[in-house]
């Protein structure tokens, strides 16, 4: 599986929109980039993911660059629940394993 | 998505006893189960995958006979530490993962909190 780069913290001032870059130079062609973010304490929670188009949930919004090199996860309006290490993660499609890098820890403040 | 409950959420237990974690998957086949350990201040690291009816297959450096994984069913999956030490205290979590479409995300359960004194 591709590696992953993501900046170690973050902060974001609540009602902002959170914008959280992650690189995969390495990315294949059959490759999804996923993320989840992890409350502290808690298990992993699953956000988004998509292949080269953007996505978009009720959650957050998913951009993809063109060449799929990057992609960035916005969270519109960050709230103070919004605050956790948020995960990249690229997967191969026949591959089910999920490997975890360090993520990027979110903070967002009053 | 998929609901998945670990049991128990935390657990204290003497130093050479042996511990056992349950993963289920309540509403959801989950042919395959993932096992991760989680050191504080740290990101998740696999340990394992299992399954359902197979050996697991486990990570270099995880020690199959210390960390014995059963997945006798589509929606149970156990995590038993054997003669746990303290060195063996960590959060474990895992994960399911079903038929069909393998692009689709895995679930996560809320983790079990181990210490071993």
């Amino acid at each position: 599986d591709a590696k992953t780069t993501q900046p170690p913290s973050m902060d974001c001032a609540e009602g902002r929109a959170a914008n959280l870059p992650c690189n995969h130079s390495t990315i294949s062609g059959n490759e999804y980039v996923y993320w989840y973010r992890q409350i502290h304490s808690q298990g992993p929670q699953y956000i988004i993911h998509g292949l080269k188009n953007n996505e978009t949930n009720e959650m957050a919004s998913l951009i993809i660059t063109e060449d799929r090199k990057s992609s960035t996860l916005i969270l519109p309006h960050a709230t103070l629940r919004d605050t956790a290490v948020y995960y990249c993660i690229v997967r191969l499609y026949n591959n089910n394993d999920m490997r975890f890098g360090a993520g990027t820890r979110l903070t967002v403040k009053p | 998505g998929a609901v998945v409950s670990q049991h128990p959420s935390w657990v204290i237990c003497k130093s050479g006893t042996s511990v056992k974690i349950e993963c289920r998957s309540l509403d959801f086949q989950a042919t395959t189960m993932f096992w991760y350990r989680q050191f504080p201040k740290q990101s998740l690291m696999l340990m394992a995958t299992s399954n359902e009816g197979s050996k697991a297959t486990y990570e270099q450096g995880v020690e199959k006979d210390k960390f014995l994984i059963n997945h006798a069913s589509l929606t149970l999956s156990t995590l038993t530490v054997t003669s746990a030490h303290p060195e063996d205290s960590s959060f474990y979590i895992c994960s399911v993962a079903g038929r069909g479409a393998s692009n689709q995300p895995q679930h996560f359960g809320d983790g079990t909190r181990l210490s071993i004194l």
